[in-house]
């Protein structure tokens, strides 16, 4: 049983093109978050959500844009796709209010690459 | 603004030796510690979260001390395998009390049979 799950685990695309990554937790979590991890293997936080509200916005271009239809699932839309938005993306769910006692549950990433 | 290091980058041991990871951080007013591993091509797994108020936190062969004071923390691994073979992330929770983790950028350990 996947705990978080990311669809699709590749994506490869043109620049200019937009796409969609999806992320399900069947945790029963509340919080769910995106993270990137660059080609320097830094990983940085996106965004989050808590019972589909946004608590966390972090300086991303707003090319980039979450949406969480229910509590078990959050999707990152991104818009006009660039060279540097090649990265592998993570999503993470954690027990309750995204408060810092949380273990967060990682996915298995999805690897974006442009051309 | 919170800066996570690690060091080292990349370490190679043999089969069978303690080993060390560090972990150090520029603001000590931190919540919690946690430490990750990363499987090549995998997500993060969690092997240890330290609250703020203790000192270490073991799990089997793992153990994570935390000093808030000097901002540092270590992962000691005990007897290590092969299977230990991973990049080892250390993650703090900043000031404020949200699920923000900011990361270091690991410790690539490869342990030789």
């Amino acid at each position: 049983d996947t705990a978080v799950s990311q669809t699709p685990k590749y994506l490869v695309t043109q620049m200019g093109n937009d796409k969609s990554i999806k992320c399900e937790q069947n945790l029963g979590h509340d919080t769910m978050y995106w993270y990137k991890q660059d080609s320097k293997k830094f990983l940085k936080i996106m965004f989050s959500y808590n019972n589909k509200e946004l608590i966390i916005n972090e300086t991303v271009p707003n090319r980039f844009s979450p949406k969480s239809p229910d509590k078990a699932h959050l999707n990152l839309h991104i818009n006009s796709l660039e060279l540097g938005d090649s990265a592998v993306y993570f999503c993470a769910s954690s027990r309750s209010g995204g408060r810092a006692q949380e273990t967060q549950y990682f996915g298995p990433g999805t690897r974006l690459l442009v051309l | 603004k919170q800066e996570v290091t690690q060091i080292p980058a990349a370490l190679s041991v043999p089969e069978g030796e303690n080993l060390v990871l560090n972990c150090s951080f520029t603001d000590s007013a931190i919540y919690n510690l946690q430490w990750f591993r990363q499987d090549p091509g995998k997500g993060l797994t969690s092997l240890l979260l330290i609250q703020s108020s203790q000192r270490e936190q073991t799990s089997g062969r793992l153990n994570a001390s935390l000093d808030k004071s000097s901002g540092r923390s270590t992962l000691y691994i005990a007897a290590s395998q092969p299977g230990d073979s991973a990049t080892y992330l250390c993650a703090v929770y900043g000031s404020s009390n949200t699920g923000k983790l900011i990361f270091g950028q690991g410790t690539t350990l490869q342990v030789k049979p």
